[in-house]
């Protein structure tokens, strides 16, 4: 069993839609990170997490420090979003991350 | 401006032949990473520098190679690329220890024939 689980693997959602993916994780951390990915890019840090609720634009991000767990919401989708997701934690003692599988959104318009 | 430059965005090199690839930052971040990402994969951490000190992963293989000359810039030579090794090359930066964001280069992609 992966440290750090992610879902659903795979989403698509029709423009609009309210997205949400989840992410648990059975380590102790010190904080849990939000990246995206599109399609042959690199990687762009989202949010960086150690407890409540963080928004930015379109994009919530929030933990749940007790239950180890974290979600991440888009409102009103759009194709521009379609990117994978990863969530990743940083470990208590460790500065390297730990990263879920994650999650592929396909937005369609 | 970007953070973490990598080069060359792409690269083809031949099965055996000698390949590095370079990463430069901006920031002055104390780590740098080395990640190897495969299709459909989660990154997969090769190395990485806390300032000159250097930390392999115990997977990695020999063929993986780094270098940190000073701290803006930091190699990854692969000895002899096998075609197993094709994959998105990562390059991260970390200001400190502890829960810092890691940012990312824009990756080099190598292909190997």
């Amino acid at each position: 069993k992966n440290e750090v689980e992610q879902s659903p693997q795979n989403l698509t959602a029709q423009e609009g839609e309210f997205i949400t993916i989840n992410c648990s994780y059975s380590v102790g951390i010190s904080a849990l990170h939000w990246l995206q990915q599109h399609p042959g890019g690199g990687i762009v840090s989202l949010f960086m997490l150690s407890s409540g609720k963080k928004k930015h634009g379109r994009l919530i991000a929030t933990i749940n420090i007790q239950e180890k767990h974290s979600s991440l919401h888009i409102t009103a989708s759009h194709p521009r979003d379609s990117a994978v997701y990863i969530c990743a934690a940083s470990a208590s003692g460790t500065y390297k991350y730990i990263f879920g599988t994650g999650t592929r959104l396909k937005v369609l318009a | 401006d970007a953070m973490v430059i990598q080069n060359p965005r792409y690269q083809v090199t031949q099965f055996g032949k000698p390949v590095t690839l370079s990463c430069s930052q901006t920031l002055n971040h104390n780590v740098m990473y080395w990640y190897q990402q495969k299709s459909s994969q989660a990154p997969k951490l090769l190395f990485h520098y806390y300032d000159k000190d250097f930390n392999n992963e115990a997977d990695t293989p020999d063929n993986f190679q780094s270098r940190r000359p000073n701290t803006s810039f930091c190699f990854l030579d692969i000895r002899s690329p096998g075609l197993g090794d094709a994959a998105m090359y990562l390059c991260a930066i970390q200001r400190t220890s502890g829960a810092d964001t890691q940012y990312f280069g824009p990756g080099t992609r190598l292909t190997v024939l």
